[in-house]
């Protein structure tokens, strides 16, 4: 039982350049999430969906799309990145009693 | 605007002391309060759950309580181990809206030999 997979786990980037992170989970859990985690601060929530064909967003949407196209899996996309999206980005689905799992977290650094 | 507010910042204490890390909130309706463990490098991972009736809860060498009327939780680690050596974040739970989960900063919790 794998729980939440993020892909990649690492990437670089240069500003302007786009990138997709992938977030897959097997415990057919409707609601997923999008965070960004920076030093000092919490985890902020970027985008969320409540189930297959839905997103909503989230405290710091800016410059973030998401997909959810399938109930497993929660696309986040950056059309053109910029140093400030410099950030370790965590993924996590939840129970319906509002337990959260997590999954590894995507390094992302723009130049 | 809901927050919830962690205390101390960072934490370092020697293998086999005890620890208490502290959470208040101002959220509402509140819901429930979750204690995650964040390890370096890694997601975070449940640790406990505190609904609005209940005051303590362990987890092996984890002990939360909630007050529920001054809006305050805490943790208290019992007999540390090295591997207690993460940060700690509080989560609080608002009634009826699937966002409505707000973040403490966490506290880094350093055990020494």
């Amino acid at each position: 039982n794998a729980g939440v997979t993020q892909t990649p786990k690492f990437r670089v980037l240069k500003t302007g350049q786009s990138m997709t992170l992938l977030c897959a989970q097997d415990m057919n859990h409707e609601y997923m999430y999008w965070y960004r985690q920076d030093p000092g601060m919490g985890l902020r929530l970027i985008h969320y969906s409540v189930g297959e064909g839905t997103t909503a967003k989230g405290e710091v949407p800016d410059g973030y799309n998401v997909s959810r196209l399938k109930k497993q899996n929660f696309l986040l996309g950056l059309e053109s990145a910029a140093p400030s999206q410099t950030s370790v980005y965590f993924c996590a689905s939840r129970t319906g009693s509002g337990e959260l799992f997590f999954g590894e977290g995507s390094r992302l650094t723009v130049l | 605007k809901n927050q919830v507010e962690q205390s101390p910042q960072s934490l370092i204490i020697l293998e086999g002391k005890n620890c208490t890390l502290q959470c208040n909130y101002t959220v509402s309706p509140f819901s429930n309060l979750r204690w995650y463990k964040q390890d370096t490098g890694r997601g975070p991972v449940s640790l406990t759950i505190m609904t609005f009736s209940e005051n303590t809860k362990s987890n092996g060498r984890y002990t939360a309580t909630l007050d529920a009327d001054t809006k305050q939780s805490s943790l208290h680690i019992t007999a540390s181990q090295l591997s207690d050596s993460a940060s700690y974040i509080c989560v609080v739970s608002a009634a009826g809206s699937a966002r409505q989960l707000t973040f403490g900063s966490g506290t880094q919790l350093t055990v020494l030999p």
